[in-house]
């Protein structure tokens, strides 16, 4: 079956530094990949997706990149910021699923003053 | 801000009881998910509707629990008879075609 594996399980930095939270995938099908974000107590927000091979994705200064042939999207960010501590899903749809996603176990990010 | 609504924000049942919970999915989004995300924030797909018909569920949804999306009213989630085990957040998201959106859950705690 589809898995998604993020090595991460906690990471954490100063602000200002840049972070790459790891993301690979299995699937058998042709993969959309997800970047969630989840603040304490709030809804997973939609970060990042994309389902278009080598091409640079970007939002509120996180970006990734699909790569097919390492199966991977991984989240970066050059310069990180005390708001963006939270925790970070990496999620797979596989397009035979019907939309339903595959979650990674969650990065959790702290940014430290 | 999210646009799905889910009811009530917090739950708190007795072993043995019915635990119901509701989501308004965002206009004009077809499809409703329910997923459990348990206190290691692992999630876990139970039940998803495409205009009020289920598509997938897991074993797990089809003994203790009930799920349904009928049309004009809100979407549900019932657990018949809750465990201790049962105790998570209960997050729906409704999606147009390949996005998913959630809602803030439901956390239920089970005595």
């Amino acid at each position: 079956g589809d898995s998604v594996t993020q090595t991460e399980g906690l990471v954490t930095l100063t602000k200002g530094l840049p972070v790459m939270l790891n993301c690979t995938y299995q699937t058998t099908y042709s993969p959309f990949l997800f970047w969630y974000v989840q603040h304490l107590n709030e809804a997973p927000k939609l970060l990042l997706k994309s389902s278009t091979d080598n091409k640079r994705t970007e939002h509120q200064g996180f970006y990734a990149t699909l790569h097919k042939s390492s199966s991977s999207f991984h989240l970066q960010k050059s310069s990180v910021q005390l708001s963006d501590s939270a925790l970070y899903f990496c999620a797979l749809s596989a397009y035979t699923n019907t939309g339903k996603l595959t979650f990674g176990d969650g990065t959790v990010l702290t940014v430290k003053p | 801000n999210s646009k799905v609504i889910q009811t009530p924000r917090y739950l708190v049942k007795g072993q043995g009881q019915k635990a119901k919970m509701r989501c308004i999915p965002e206009k004009g989004h077809p499809v409703v998910f329910w997923y459990q995300q348990n206190k290691n924030n692992e999630f876990k797909f139970l039940i998803n509707f495409q205009n009020q018909e289920v598509l997938q569920q897991i074993d797990m949804t089809e003994k203790r629990f009930s799920a349904e999306c009928p049309s004009n009213s809100p979407c549900s989630l019932e657990i018949q008879s809750s465990e201790a085990g049962d105790s998570a957040l209960y997050l729906c998201a409704s999606s147009p075609r390949d996005t998913l959106y959630f809602g803030s859950g439901t956390r239920l705690t089970v005595l």
